[in-house]
């Protein structure tokens, strides 16, 4: 009864290699959120989906594309992997976007990129 | 825009003995606060929230922070450390962060290590 999860839990890769990752969330939210985590801990959000569409899209390169095909999943597509794209992804969710919905986060997928 | 600042990047204490973390942010409205902890290998929990009302908020496992306005902290306490409050602790600062959707902005994380 995972509230959040992930797939993969961990990625290893070339460079230059597209890969996707996976985020549901069971908890009937209808926003969902992609963040990056880097090798020093900071964590920065990335992308923000309320009921399937794109309110926040903060200065990514456009090799990331987040996709949801519905409220209870946002996946992660990245293309032509760069060595700096290691890191760990954290997909979350709230009940709305709004500032009084907490946010539950997965466990996290580290991607490493050779 | 709005920032956070945590001014210890790593911690450590006794088991038993009491703790803060600091946590000063930077936003020009009303800020909304968060603690949350990071477990090795794990996803972020939330330990604690500020929106409004009394400054001094109880979280779970024990935690508490107390938000000062005048000096836009948002300290994380607890009296006595257990070796399983051994984590990565990250203060948050929830706004529209210069857009027109709210949004979290972390800091850099406090790494706290507790020895027996």
């Amino acid at each position: 009864d995972t509230a959040v999860s992930q797939t993969p839990k961990y990625l290893v890769t070339q460079m230059g290699n597209d890969k996707s990752i996976k985020c549901e969330q069971n908890l009937g939210h209808d926003t969902m959120y992609w963040y990056k985590q880097d090798s020093k801990k900071f964590l920065k959000i990335m992308f923000s989906y309320n009921n399937k569409e794109l309110i926040i899209n903060e200065t990514v390169p456009n090799r990331f594309s987040p996709k949801s095909p519905d409220k209870a999943h946002l996946n992660l597509h990245i293309n032509s992997l760069e060595l700096g794209d290691s890191a760990v992804y954290f997909c979350a969710s709230s009940q709305g976007p709004g500032q009084y919905n907490e946010q539950f986060f997965g466990p996290g997928t580290r991607l490493t990129v050779l | 825009a709005q920032s956070v600042t945590q001014p210890d990047i790593h911690i450590t204490v006794s088991e038993g003995a009491s703790l803060e973390l600091r946590c000063n942010y930077s936003y020009g409205a009303t800020p909304y606060l968060f603690w949350y902890v990071q477990s090795p290998g794990q996803g972020l929990q939330l330990l604690l929230k500020y929106f409004s009302g009394d400054t001094l908020v109880q979280g779970i496992k024990g935690f508490e922070a107390e938000f000062k306005r005048s000096q836009s902290s948002f300290n994380l306490r607890k009296p006595s450390v257990h070796w399983s409050d051994a984590a990565e602790y990250f203060c948050a600062v929830g706004g529209l962060g210069g857009g027109s959707n709210y949004k979290l902005t972390f800091g850099k994380g406090t790494l706290l290590t507790v020895n027996p």
